[in-house]
């Protein structure tokens, strides 16, 4: 198989703080992996492809110093939402690919992580 | 740009009735589609892709380029395909950019 996990699956915290949801690839190397935002009732809006080693690549829109993303492994991205506001309450969900030779260009998701900013 | 359009945001059919979920896009090169589907409490998880030509769960989808569609298709409804149905898609070869559509949401009635 190819799972991809994230943690945590839901956070509160208050208005201010920074918040860190992690992505690991579990029984495959992900040298990419993208992280998305999802509004009620409305689609995933991706937010950034994040690549093992180097620094991501942000949409148009996306702050880069609010949304801190770091893939320090093969299998393991990190997304920082820093000084959270009640604006940034969403759903984060992060998906990865197998490695290149095995990419079909099948995304792997996460369960997501619903996080409310009080 | 690449865009993905599904019209609809909730389709009711009744159990063993045909299914039909529209999607649009607009690319400029030769896209890969994809129907990914996220059951109720599930995470989201691919259904069928244009290039395997499959039918995955008694659902198919062609392409069309000359409409530039790749509608989901199911002859008869199961209760069990209740769930959220978004189309996508990226270009070809690599980590490319995959697109969402905005998702639609069938409900089959017993």
């Amino acid at each position: 198989g190819a799972v991809v996990s994230q943690h945590p699956s839901w956070v509160i915290c208050k208005s201010g703080t920074s918040v860190k949801i992690e992505c690991r690839s579990l029984d495959f190397q992900a040298t990419t992996m993208f992280w998305y935002r999802q509004f009620p009732k409305q689609s995933l809006m991706l937010m950034a492809t994040s690549n093992e080693g180097s620094k991501a690549t942000y949409e148009q829109g996306v702050e880069k110093d609010k949304f801190l993303i770091n893939h320090a492994s093969l299998t393991l991205s990190t997304l920082t939402v820093t000084s959270a506001h009640p604006e940034d309450s969403s759903f984060y969900i992060c998906s990865a690919t197998r490695p290149q030779g095995t990419n079909t260009g099948e995304l792997f998701f996460g369960e997501g992580s619903r996080l409310t900013v009080l | 740009a690449q865009r993905v359009t599904q019209p609809e945001k909730l389709l009711s059919v009744f159990k063993g009735a045909p299914v039909e979920l529209k999607c649009n896009y607009s690319y400029s090169g030769s896209p890969e589609l994809f129907w990914y589907v996220q059951y109720s409490r599930q995470r989201l998880q691919l259904l069928l892709r244009h290039i395997s030509r499959e039918s995955i769960k008694g659902f198919t989808a062609d392409l069309n380029k000359g409409e530039t569609s790749f509608h989901l298709k199911k002859p008869f409804a199961q209760e069990e395909d209740s769930a959220m149905y978004y189309c996508a898609l990226s270009g070809k070869g690599g980590y490319q950019k995959v697109t969402f559509g905005t998702g639609t949401k069938l409900q089959v009635i017993p």
